[in-house]
């Protein structure tokens, strides 16, 4: 089954400090990833997908992420967090290859971001 | 156009009742999908609908059941609840089930307390 994992429970940044957060993916096809953000009593908001192609994606707030085929990886980064970046960061794969239906997600990486 | 909307935002229940959630999809969205999260977890996917059916199920037991209308809102109901119940439960839609990836676009959850 497919399933994501994200090693990292919570990182602490210094705001104006680079940001990478790190997702690893068990897939038997080329998968699709996605990285998605929660705010504190917020629902999930897409940060940004991979489908094909271009291995660097660009997504929403400045943030993007590389997808490494050989490292079974597709980490989020961002070079320069703001304090609003504080939130819940999940990394989610489709349960199946159409890519049509459930979402698994990773347990999460809380960002607290220092003054 | 409105999101994804939920309702009720918060509830409590005590153990043996039963609750009912409510999800209205995206504008033009036909599928809904349900997901629990309970508290430091990522999102656990329930079961999703299409056309009035329900498509795929995650990992949860017969107590949990579900509903969509014809105008494609959705009920989760959850019966004889257990302290264990308690958790957000994420609504999310998307358009159709073509070949092409359609993205979750998610509500901003029901928080539901078992006492």
């Amino acid at each position: 089954a497919q399933s994501v994992t994200q090693p990292d429970i919570h990182i602490t940044v210094s705001e104006g400090a680079s940001l990478e957060l790190r997702c690893n993916y068990s897939y038997g096809a080329t998968p699709y990833l996605f990285w998605y953000v929660q705010s504190p009593g917020q629902g999930l908001q897409l940060l940004l997908k991979y489908f094909s192609g271009d291995t660097l994606v660009q997504g929403i707030k400045g943030f993007e992420a590389e997808f490494k085929r050989s490292q079974s990886s597709f980490n989020l980064r961002k070079p320069s967090v703001h304090w609003s970046d504080a939130a819940e960061y999940f990394c989610a794969v489709p349960s199946d290859d159409t890519g049509r239906r459930a979402l698994t997600f990773g347990s999460g990486t809380r960002l607290q971001v220092q003054p | 156009d409105a999101g994804v909307t939920q309702s009720p935002t918060h509830l409590i229940k005590t153990r043996g009742q039963q609750v009912t959630l409510r999800c209205s999809p995206k504008s033009g969205h036909d599928t809904v999908s349900w997901y629990q999260q309970a508290l430091g977890q990522g999102p656990q996917f329930i079961f999703q609908y299409y056309e009035e059916e329900e498509r795929q199920r995650g990992n949860f037991p017969d107590r949990f059941s579900g509903h969509q209308f014809p105008n494609y809102s959705s009920e989760l109901n959850v019966n004889a609840l257990l302290l264990g119940d308690s958790a957000l439960y994420l609504c999310a839609s998307s358009a159709g089930q073509g070949l092409s990836y359609n993205e979750q676009f998610f509500g901003p959850g029901t928080r539901l307390t078992v006492l």
